[in-house]
């Protein structure tokens, strides 16, 4: 219950392409849905997040989609650039810490 | 966002000796702190949650006397890696939680630990 599963494992997507990750969860007890981007050697960097009662949040090309009823969000890269290249982890809270997806691995081909 | 520093960001040490890593929140007071293992290519374990003058909370199969963890001060919390062994190589990640209750997590840098 405490799983957040992450998919794909991996993500090749040409520039200005649209790179889309996806993630879901069991338990409804999650109230804060984060996206963070890590690259090598480096800690993970928020990127975005979102709250269980808003569908959708923006901000930059960085877009969040919930659904609450399926227990799924996603996150959608538009105009994806070589610069995007990194592990992305989407996480859940919950009990006061942060479960995180596997992770998926993006490569963006100039 | 908020500034969280870890110290050392690499370690090399021989087995046997123990290694002391520091977590501190720059800019904010952080009752709580986390402390993750990352190993290659794959995604963060959570290893023990840390509160501000009590005793840090394990997770399952995580040895409390290899890794002990000391949260003496809002602002900083340590993890010392006891008797290290070259398995305990690993890249350590800690982050803090500001007093608000938003869920918002800000992370260090990450320290990459080698035990020769």
């Amino acid at each position: 219950q405490q799983q957040v599963k992450q998919s794909p494992q991996s993500l090749i997507v040409q520039k200005g392409g649209i790179s889309i990750i996806n993630c879901a969860y069991e338990n409804t007890a999650f109230d804060y849905f984060p996206w963070y981007q890590q690259f090598p050697g480096k800690g993970p960097a928020l990127l975005i997040a979102i709250r269980p009662d808003v569908s959708e949040k923006k901000e930059g090309r960085f877009t969040i989609s919930f659904n609450k009823s399926a227990k799924q969000f996603s996150l959608h890269i538009m105009d994806s650039q070589p610069g995007d290249s990194a592990t992305y982890f989407c996480a859940a809270n919950g009990y006061g810490k942060l479960t995180f997806g596997q992770g998926t691995i993006l490569t963006v081909h100039p | 966002g908020a500034v969280v520093s870890q110290h050392p960001s690499r370690v090399i040490c021989k087995s046997g000796t123990s290694v002391k890593i520091e977590c501190r929140s720059l800019d904010f007071q952080a009752t709580t702190m986390f402390w993750y293992r990352q190993f290659p290519k794959k995604s963060l374990m959570l290893m023990a949650t840390s509160n501000e003058g009590s005793k840090a909370t394990y997770e399952q199969g995580v040895e409390k006397d290899k890794f002990l963890i000391n949260h003496a001060s809002l602002t900083l919390s340590t993890l010392t890696v006891t008797s290290a062994h070259p398995e305990d190589s690993s890249f350590y990640i800690c982050s803090a939680k500001p007093g608000t209750n938003t869920g918002e997590l800000f992370f260090g840098e990450g320290s990459r630990l080698t035990v020769l």
